[in-house]
């Protein structure tokens, strides 16, 4: 069965503080991805990865860096935290869109991050 | 850039009655459309997929899709709802060309309540 994992349901940091989230998966997947949903704007895209040790930005990479030194495994970095930053981190992953097409995308639980 | 609308935020309906939940894209280009649902606290699960096949879907829970190309819609259908369907459902859209990353572009998601 298909799984993805998050380190962590619920965090709370301070600001200022340095938070990394974890998200392993068990598929042999090369792309992931880590999103943050906020209430009324759906899921935004922070940054995603085909490969170990690639990565490109998403659409909100601001405040956020990721690693990818394990093809199972993607970090997302808060290098400082801000209050703004408090939100659902989102990681998923998929296989590489092949002739068949593109490949649906699964979804670890999500960290519901609060920075105070 | 790819973009999806939902309308509708909020949809009610009473259990057992038509379920219609709304989806239009923007694309030049046919594209891959997802539909996911999400139950609280917990993280995305895949509904169906659009892949350029049969234009209508079918996909788990007795829910499913019909792409129209000409009304750039996919919106989701179920004949009769029940308790269990009350969930948020996101609509997603793959643009085919992004290279070796199957990057998703999601709707705002709309929070489908039904009642006794």
């Amino acid at each position: 069965d298909v799984k993805v994992t998050q380190s962590s349901r619920y965090l709370v940091k301070r600001t200022g503080e340095k938070v990394f989230l974890e998200c392993v998966q068990d598929m042999d997947h090369e792309n992931m991805f880590w999103y943050r949903q906020d209430p009324g704007l759906g899921l935004r895209l922070i940054y995603f990865s085909y490969d170990v040790k690639m990565k490109e930005k998403g659409d909100i990479p601001e405040g956020y860096s990721v690693s990818r030194e394990k093809k199972e495994r993607f970090s997302l970095i808060l290098e400082s935290a801000s209050t703004n930053q408090t939100s659902m981190y989102l990681c998923a992953s998929s296989l590489v869109a092949g002739v068949a097409g593109t490949y649906e995308q699964y979804f670890g639980p999500g960290t519901r991050l609060t920075v105070t | 850039a790819q973009s999806v609308t939902q309308l509708g935020s909020h949809v009610s309906v009473s259990e057992g009655a038509l379920v219609l939940l709304r989806c239009n894209y923007s694309s030049s280009v046919p594209p891959y459309l997802f539909w996911y649902v999400q139950y609280p606290n917990q993280g995305l699960q895949l509904l169906l997929k659009y892949t350029s096949a049969a234009t209508l879907v079918k996909g788990i829970n007795g829910f499913e899709a019909e792409f129209k190309k000409s009304e750039t819609s996919f919106h989701l259908t179920k004949p009769s709802a029940h308790m269990s369907d009350a969930a948020e459902y996101f609509c997603a859209v793959s643009d085919i060309n992004t290279g070796t990353a199957s990057k998703l572009t999601f709707g705002t998601g709309t929070r489908l309540q039904v009642t006794l």
